[in-house]
């Protein structure tokens, strides 16, 4: 396993277009995370998925995004309608927790935005 | 809520100088803290951490030490060459209602000159 995955690299799309983003975690990392980073600003949390199950979703998560773990394995992030605000690097980290103590995020290369 | 505070950038420094870095945070319980760094074009890679008050982490020439009672978390390297270029960000990882989450500072820019 060589870490975080995520696909594509760059995506430029048109205003209005509809794009997704596909994460696969470090496979035996239960947790997965999407956050979103502008540039000059440190990434800041959009969703977390503990397994297949969405624990938290950030109010920076409009009603045109969705996220979806579907097998507790891989993830897509789906933004409708984009808009130029969305513009942005969206990272993934996966980790690996059990119990109640606080592990390290294993981060993904992440997936360039451009909106045109 | 927890929220994580670095000092400005860009820091521009020489070769083989000497680096500090501030992080303070603020946070309920008893968060794990971490050090990122982003080099141009990657991904975030961690760089080193600390889990309990008074544990230093280090990595690659890089310190850091979890002081509670200041709630700091400075980065210090003795000295930094061109390759330490890099974006840092500092974290702070709590539990909430038993899962975790992960909070980042807003990044301070590391230049360094031959």
């Amino acid at each position: 396993d060589t870490g975080v995955s995520q696909d594509p690299r760059h995506k430029i799309t048109k205003r209005g277009q509809n794009v997704t983003f596909r994460c696969d975690p470090i496979s035996e990392h239960n947790r997965l995370y999407w956050y979103r980073q502008t540039l000059g600003q440190g990434p800041e949390f959009l969703t977390y998925f503990q397994n297949e199950a969405q624990l938290e979703k950030s109010r920076l998560l409009s009603d045109r995004f969705s996220a979806e773990r579907p097998k507790g394995s891989f993830s897509t992030l789906e933004i409708q309608r984009t808009e130029q605000g969305d513009s942005a690097m969206y990272l993934c980290a996966s980790s690996l927790g059990g119990g109640q103590g606080a592990t390290e995020a294993f981060f993904g290369q992440g997936t360039r935005l451009t909106v045109v | 809520g927890d929220s994580v505070t670095q000092m400005e950038g860009p820091v521009t420094l020489s070769e083989e100088a000497f680096l500090t870095i501030n992080c303070t945070y603020t946070a309920t319980g008893y968060p794990s803290l971490f050090w990122y760094v982003q080099y141009p074009g990657e991904g975030l890679q961690l760089l080193l951490k600390a889990t309990k008050a008074d544990d230093k982490g280090s990595n690659k020439g890089f310190e850091a030490t979890y002081r509670k009672e200041t709630t700091s978390f400075h980065l210090e390297k003795g000295s930094v060459q061109v390759s330490d270029s890099a974006v840092y960000f500092c974290a702070l990882s709590g539990m909430r209602g038993g899962y975790q989450k992960v909070t980042f500072g807003t990044g301070t820019k590391l230049q360094v000159i031959p």
